[in-house]
């Protein structure tokens, strides 16, 4: 079956230092999903890349999806102690014609002060 | 209302007891989802409806038994558990398929002693 990794499994910064996890696929995915999940909480999404080469940003944060559509970035620009977390990346795929999500392993990013 | 509630938020039971959990959501989203998440691993998927419809079982044990009484709920029951199945449970919903953006509610956790 389709196995999501991410790399690094933790990371510790330095408040201000910036941040990246990758996420590769076993599977060519049809879209990838980032979720951000806090200690103690639940998955929250942040957002959706659809398109091969997709780069999309959110205020410090920028999203990458590659060319083959098989893996994909978030980076964190001079991080924040609010960053704190679990980053979780989440690929689609078709599945009998439904969409089936798979979770990668997840990157806990500590942030010191 | 952009919410996803979950009742309990704990359960202990034990291994011949038949408990049930729930989740509710209003958004009128049509496609409802069951994971579970052991401690610091990623959500796996259990089940998905869509339209009130199963239409992925992730290969799940017959303990697990899910239900979609209307749009807005989704259950699951449980039925003689064994301790490994102790984890995080979480419901989450979506517009229709996983190519939307997902909302987790808060979960249950389970202990099966």
């Amino acid at each position: 079956g389709q196995q999501v990794m991410q790399i690094p499994q933790y990371q510790h910064v330095q408040e201000g230092e910036d941040f990246t996890t990758y996420c590769n696929s076993s599977t060519t995915l049809s879209n990838i999903q980032w979720y951000k999940q806090r200690p103690g909480g639940h998955p929250v999404f942040l957002i959706q890349l659809v398109k091969s080469g997709e780069v999309k940003k959110q205020k410090r944060l920028t999203f990458q999806f590659g060319e083959a559509k098989k893996n994909s970035s978030l980076h964190i620009t001079a991080t924040q102690t609010t960053d704190v977390g679990t980053y979780f990346c989440a690929g689609l795929e078709n599945s009998g014609g439904y969409q089936k999500v798979t979770f990668g392993t997840g990157t806990k990013l500590q942030v010191i002060p | 209302d952009t919410e996803v509630t979950q009742t309990p938020k704990h359960l202990v039971m034990g291994m011949t007891n038949k408990k049930s959990l729930k989740c509710e959501q209003h958004m009128g989203h049509r496609a409802m989802y069951w994971y579970k998440q052991k401690a610091k691993k990623p959500p796996e998927l259990m089940f998905v409806y869509s339209y009130e419809k199963l239409s992925i079982n992730e290969s799940v044990p017959s303990r697990f038994s899910p239900e979609c009484p209307n749009s807005s709920l989704l259950n699951l029951h449980l039925h003689a558990l064994q301790p490994e199945d102790s984890a995080l449970y979480l419901c989450a919903s979506s517009q229709e398929g996983a190519y939307n953006e997902q909302f987790f509610g808060p979960g249950t956790r389970l202990t099966v002693l």
